[in-house]
Formats: structure tokens, sequence, C-alpha cells
């Protein structure tokens, strides 16, 4: 199964635009991945899916069109444009890997977003 | 509206056992997989474990496998995890999400229930 790494922090300032990078373990290069929105205490809510040919299916609701995705080898990159308040929350990627009877999710660890 | 809402969970000693269950509403529970995920304090998404539509297919995550039980009653539109043997590092907030607008990921979540595993 996919490991899947995020660096635990990333900052910007209010209005800048900033990208938030999910990397794949090696031989996981063709794996979609899912970026999920946390607030502190609340359940996560689904950004987006990414490939490699860029957003896969549709964003999750009420997902402004300040955020993308796009996907390059083992990374998959959530950029965040014209940065607002409301964007500081935590931001978790998953992937999905198997099927039927050997189906499981796989997480990576979070980044922490902070707006300056 | 498409909701999910957990309960059951609370403060049980080491070794002892909780069953949490997640109600679902606003959609045909009985068409979906579902999931349980966890977060530990201060910590990042974990994944528990998953259910198919008619439950012939479960999975765990090796940390959870032989101690816990996911199961679904379709009639009820309720989703559970029956878990036994609890440690310390199964303390966390539980969260119970589906795919339901069929894009992989998972859509819709509950507001989760926390498990403290404490003597």
């Amino acid at each position: 199964q996919p490991v899947l790494t995020q660096p635990p922090s990333a900052s910007a300032s209010l209005g800048a635009s900033v990208t938030l990078t999910c990397t794949l373990s090696s031989d996981y290069s063709d794996y979609k991945v899912d970026w999920y929105q946390q607030r502190p205490g609340k359940g996560p809510r689904f950004v987006m899916r990414v490939g490699t040919g860029g957003i896969v299916g549709s964003k999750g609701d009420d997902i402004p069109d300040r955020f993308s995705v796009l996907g390059s080898g083992l990374n998959r990159f959530l950029t965040i444009k014209n940065i607002q308040e409301e964007d500081e929350r935590d931001y978790h990627c998953g992937a999905e890997h198997g099927s039927g009877s050997n189906f499981g999710r796989v997480f990576g660890g979070g980044t922490k977003l902070t707006v300056l | 509206e498409v909701q999910l809402v957990e309960s059951g969970g609370g403060l049980v000693k080491p070794g002892g056992s909780l069953r949490l269950s997640c109600a679902a509403s606003g959609f045909a529970f009985s068409s979906y997989r579902m999931e349980w995920v966890r977060q530990a304090p201060g910590k990042g998404l974990e994944w528990v474990s998953s259910i198919s539509s008619s439950s012939n297919y479960i999975n765990y995550a090796d940390s959870v496998k032989g101690r816990f039980t996911i199961s679904r009653d379709n009639a009820k539109r309720s989703l559970y995890l029956q878990m036994n043997s609890l440690r310390g590092e199964d303390t966390a907030l539980y969260y119970c999400a589906t795919d339901y607008y069929g894009a992989g990921g998972l859509d819709v979540w509950g507001q989760g229930t926390t498990v403290t595993v404490s003597s």
C-alpha cells in the first residue's frame, strides 16, 4: 500500500497563493489522491481528487474556484489562490488502494496551513 | 440533507470494550460502502475499517485487526464498530464516512464520537 507524506506546516500571507504537497511512495506514481480540509474538532471536508492528469471528477460541495490541483510524478499538489482567513485549516491527503476483500485507505500526516 | 451521526463514545479502561454507532439519513444507505476513520489527539487521520453495501467485503487496518468488528444494519440505516481489547493508542475521535457523490474520496463525514482509553 502507498505511503503519503505531507510537510507538517505551511504558511502564506492573506491574498497570496500557496501550494500544498502530498508525496506518494515510490511505485505508486499512478495513484490518485484525495484532498481534505479540516477545522479543529470538526469532520474533514472533501476538497477534490487529483491524479497525474489533474482533477478527477468534481470538487466537493462549495469548494471555491480558488482551489485547484495538479499531479506530477509522485507528487499531488493542492494550490489555494487569494488565500482567505477561512483557509487556515488542516489539510490532509488520502488514497484508496485495492478493491473488494483487500480494499484499504491511507492518509498522510496532514499539513497545518497558517494564514499570516 | 445527507447526514451521518456517530454515538457511543466514552471513557473505557484498557482491555475494555465499546460499541460505536453511526446513524445515516438523507440517502440510500444500503447502496453505499461505509467506513470508519479515526484521529488521535493532535494527529492525522487514520483509516480504521470499511464495509461494502451488502456486507460482502469487510476490511480493517492492521492496527485494529482481530480486535475491532465493523457491521451494518441496512434496515436501520446504521453502521457499527465493536471495539474490544482497547488500548491507549485507540484513544481518538472516531468518524464514520462514505463516498456519497462517487468521486472516490470520502465526501460525507459525521461529526465524530470521542473514545478515551485510560485507567
